[in-house]
């Protein structure tokens, strides 16, 4: 099947500073990239969707200055949480979808990486 | 807007039969899906169903009513590890984005 990573699986940092993380699809192309986050306990919130060599679009609240995504090729995607604070501590999950099952409506998700902000 | 209800928590004993509900209301449907998550992983993907009726796989299977907005996922035969979260998720529609549910945590129990 579809395989998706993402690097790191876990980061610390101090508040203030920026975190990148990296989401990469192994053995497709991936031509929509979607990033959530999942605090504890709770369901995935969509942040936003990109696609290949355009722009992200964001869902309503999400701040776009803060949470930078770029995706600049078929099989890799990166979310930089820009001057990171404790309240964005959190379990940050991408998923992708591509060629696959369900009409090629599936998304495939990575690990997770999760984010604790000092 | 859009809302997808489905149990908070639900317990069950080993070797018996779940039935976990979702209903939707969404401004387009495009299918729906069900994932299973356990906790601090990501979500494993069980099953889509984008018309009327019963898809089976194996021990799980999914059910889907578009007219009632309403669907459920069967586990049968339960096993300990399927102590999970399970997530009902619809895509609207555009871009392939999907809406995801709270969530059910399910606990099996001996």
């Amino acid at each position: 099947g579809a395989v998706v990573s993402q690097h790191p699986s876990r980061v610390i940092c101090k508040s203030g500073t920026s975190v990148k993380i990296e989401c990469r699809s192994l053995d497709f192309q991936a031509t929509t990239m979607f990033w959530y986050r999942q605090f504890p306990k709770q369901s995935l919130m969509l942040m936003a969707t990109s696609n290949e060599g355009s722009k992200a679009t964001y869902e309503q609240g999400v701040e776009k200055d803060k949470f930078l995504i770029n995706h600049a090729s078929l099989t890799l995607s990166t979310l930089t949480v820009t001057s990171a604070h404790p309240e964005d501590s959190s379990f940050y999950i991408c998923s992708a979808s591509g060629p696959g099952l369900a009409g090629g409506n599936e998304q495939f998700f990575g690990p997770g990486t999760r984010l604790t902000v000092l | 807007g859009q809302n997808i209800d489905q149990p908070t928590e639900m317990t069950a004993t080993e070797g018996a039969i779940v039935q976990i509900n979702c209903t939707y209301q969404t401004s387009g449907f495009n299918g729906l899906f069900w994932y299973q998550q356990h906790a601090g992983e990501a979500p494993t993907f069980l099953s889509y169903n984008v018309l009327d009726g019963l898809e089976e796989k194996g021990r799980f299977s999914s059910f889907l009513s578009r007219s009632k907005g309403y669907s459920y996922l069967l586990l049968k035969e339960l096993q300990m590890k399927d102590s999970a979260s399970y997530l009902c998720a619809v895509s609207p529609g555009g871009y392939n984005k999907l809406i995801f549910g709270a969530g059910t945590r399910l606990a099996v129990h001996p």
